[in-house]
């Protein structure tokens, strides 16, 4: 079956310009994640989402960082006034409930110049 | 907060030969380790998830282990190929909505 997918995979933008990442999650998962990998560091946990309750946030670095869930199933990572530290690969995963195996999409590259 | 380290950050080995990879954790209260590998330019695929109630996972050549107590686990992979090429990184899940996940070890199978 059809596995998680982000879209763009490639993104490029300008300083101080806001961008939004796509995911798609395998039909059915409850589960969603955003993760974040930095060049040279290992993932970051950014925000969870489990059915309608609401989002753990916990991990997002800054208030320019939001994201949605629309009907429990497509989420948007919005990053707003991007900066340079901002460029790093930003990857999805979904799981069919709590505690189980995560699978993730192939990632979006972002750049911010 | 949990810290995750894995030993080595690189390998690379003949291919055919059988390799360990390393992981350890510093809070031995989790729930699940899994171990993932990483194609460059690709996202994540899961290769084993061992709960926290397992001593250990076995998928065709690979092996993963986990001793809970000591903070410790290890993927063993046999007969090693070029295909086996990748960033390995292992995670821990301490809590219904979080991963910890290793910087990774980088592995090079010569032909």
């Amino acid at each position: 079956g059809a596995g998680v997918s982000q879209s763009p995979s490639n993104k490029v933008t300008e300083k101080g310009k806001d961008v939004e990442l796509r995911c798609d999650p395998i039909s059915g998962h409850t589960a969603l994640y955003w993760y974040r990998q930095s060049l040279g560091q290992g993932l970051e946990f950014l925000i969870y989402f489990q059915g309608n309750s609401a989002p753990d946030k916990s991990g997002l670095p800054s208030d320019r960082f939001s994201a949605e869930r629309t009907g429990g199933s497509v989420s948007t990572l919005t990053i707003q006034r991007t900066q340079q530290e901002d460029s790093a690969v930003y990857l999805c995963a979904s799981s069919p409930d709590l505690i189980e195996t995560q699978y993730f999409g192939p990632g979006t590259r972002l750049l911010v110049l | 907060k949990q810290e995750v380290t894995q030993i080595p950050a690189a390998l690379s080995v003949p291919e055919g030969e059988n390799l360990v990879l390393n992981c350890s954790f510093t809070d031995s209260a989790i729930y699940n380790l899994q171990w993932f590998r990483q194609d460059p330019g690709k996202g994540l695929t899961s290769l084993l998830l061992i709960q926290s109630s397992q001593r250990e996972q076995t998928s065709g050549r690979l092996n993963a282990s986990l001793d809970k107590s000591s903070g410790r686990s290890t993927l063993y992979i046999a007969a090693s190929q070029p295909g086996d090429s990748a960033t390995y990184l292992c995670a821990v899940q301490t809590g219904a909505n979080n991963l910890f996940f290793g910087t990774g070890t980088r592995l090079t199978v010569i032909p």
